[in-house]
């Protein structure tokens, strides 16, 4: 359960604001991942980290902005957010950035953009 | 392009009583397969996954899965089901390469078991 840490773990932000999600995981992975999860819908991928590098960006708008400065943290940049935006932002790693590994995910943090 | 479907949202059943939540996949080459639970105000957990050899794969908290490459299903099963089994379930699918290289998950079934 504390494998992949996330905070904080509720955050309301208005339109105007900047903030920023942190996510850490102690499992010594080198894959971290950011996803959204809305309601009756299926997670979406949003970043992915490889090695501190970042491999993949599905087409996320650039009012999103990751950080990875190591291999154990992670960070998702907020700002001018939609209420659309409104979600939980899971966090997840895996021991590598392949497919056949799973995944472990943190609690989330639940977004709500005023 | 990839996909997964759960067919039901909600997947009632009694306590003690077989459950099985249904998941059906599509995937260009061998499937890697995968299922995950979400209890309330908590990150998804790793329960197991396919990735090849035996069709029967066995998971966490008795959970089993079977691999059917005919009717491209990976039906999650338990014989025996408890009311703490009450939670979100998440099917996912990948392909082994290339473009399928990410994890697309279905839209999850809730399991709700009752006493």
């Amino acid at each position: 359960e504390t494998g992949v840490t996330q905070t904080p773990r509720h955050l309301v932000m208005g339109m105007t604001n900047k903030k920023s999600l942190k996510c850490e995981q102690h499992l010594g992975h080198n894959a971290m991942y950011w996803y959204k999860q809305s309601a009756k819908k299926p997670l979406e991928l949003m970043f992915v980290y490889n090695f501190k590098e970042q491999t993949e960006n599905n087409s996320v708008p650039s009012r999103f902005s990751p950080e990875c400065p190591n291999s154990s943290h992670l960070f998702l940049h907020l700002h001018t957010l939609q209420p659309e935006d409104s979600a939980l932002y899971l966090c997840a790693s895996s021991q590598e950035r392949r497919v056949d590994y799973e995944q472990y995910f943190g609690p989330g943090t639940r977004l709500t953009v005023t | 392009a990839q996909s997964v479907a759960q067919p039901e949202d909600q997947v009632n059943v009694a306590e003690g009583n077989p459950l099985t939540v249904k998941c059906t996949y599509s995937v260009s080459g061998n499937p890697y397969l995968f299922w995950y639970v979400q209890y309330p105000n908590r990150g998804l957990q790793f329960l197991l996954k396919y990735i090849t050899g035996d069709n029967l794969v066995k998971g966490s908290y008795g959970f089993e899965a079977e691999f059917n490459k005919s009717q491209t299903s990976f039906h999650l099963k338990k014989p025996s089901a408890l009311v703490s089994d009450s939670a979100l379930y998440f099917c996912a699918v990948s392909g082994p390469s290339g473009s399928a290289r990410q994890l697309t998950f279905g839209s999850g079934t809730q399991l709700t078991v009752l006493p």
